[in-house]
């Protein structure tokens, strides 16, 4: 069972379009974080939402979490070649001690 | 920023024979590794948590005599794929967490191994 479901898990764009990505469980987290990863290389923290509703910006990036602390979202603006990737979020399930991520969004953005 | 090191980044063996891949955290203790498993185009699948000095706790699924782990010290947790198969091969990648509790997002990734098993 994957406690983390992203959508959608591909999407591939023109350059200068927005985009969101969502991440959502059935579970409760203390805390959720965003990656980005490149082929070949770990996960790259981007970020970490801790409060139910809080929102956080990171350039072009926004992040926030769901008031339940079950879901959260990225929203990227003006999506540029750079970009591409694949996005994780992760976190640990309330009542557990496993750090699993989601399914994975593979964004291509098309210059 | 905390770095953790992955060793050998790929790695390239014959069916029947057993790799080992280290992950160490340069700078901090790490109480708590995460090892996972990264198919081609998918996300990481936690293979099992590794508790220094202890055992590991494997996920369902993952054979833990296939996957030999063991993290005798705070800076070092090594996984040992024993008895290589091609379906094996895939990137592994591991993960130290610094300071007590999970999940408070201080967690730092190592660069993934790659395994081939021809």
């Amino acid at each position: 069972t994957q406690l983390l479901e992203q959508s959608p898990q591909f999407l591939s764009i023109q350059e200068g379009e927005n985009l969101t990505v969502y991440c959502n469980s059935s579970s409760v987290f203390s805390s959720l974080q965003w990656y980005r990863q490149e082929p070949g290389e770990g996960p790259v923290l981007l970020v970490t939402v801790v409060t139910g509703g809080e929102v956080k910006k990171l350039k072009r990036l926004t992040f926030q979490f769901g008031d339940a602390r079950k879901d959260s979202s990225l929203h990227i603006t003006a999506a540029q070649p750079g970009d591409t990737g694949l996005y994780l979020c992760a976190g640990v399930p309330s009542g557990t001690y496993k750090y699993i991520f989601g399914t994975g969004t593979r964004l291509k953005v098309l210059a | 920023g905390a770095v953790v090191s992955q060793h050998p980044s790929w790695v390239i063996c014959k069916s029947g024979t057993s790799v080992k891949i280290e992950c160490r955290s340069l700078d901090f203790q790490a109480t708590t590794m995460f090892w996972y498993r990264q198919f081609p185009k998918q996300s990481l699948m936690l293979m099992a948590t590794s508790n220094e000095g202890s055992k590991a706790t494997y996920e369902q699924g993952v054979e833990k005599d296939k996957f030999l782990i063991n993290h005798a010290s705070l800076t070092l947790s090594t996984l040992t794929v024993t008895s290589a198969h091609p379906e094996d091969s895939s990137f592994y990648i591991c993960s130290a967490q610094r300071g007590p509790r999970v999940g408070t997002g201080e967690l730092f990734f190592g660069e993934g191994s790659r395994l081939t098993v021809l």
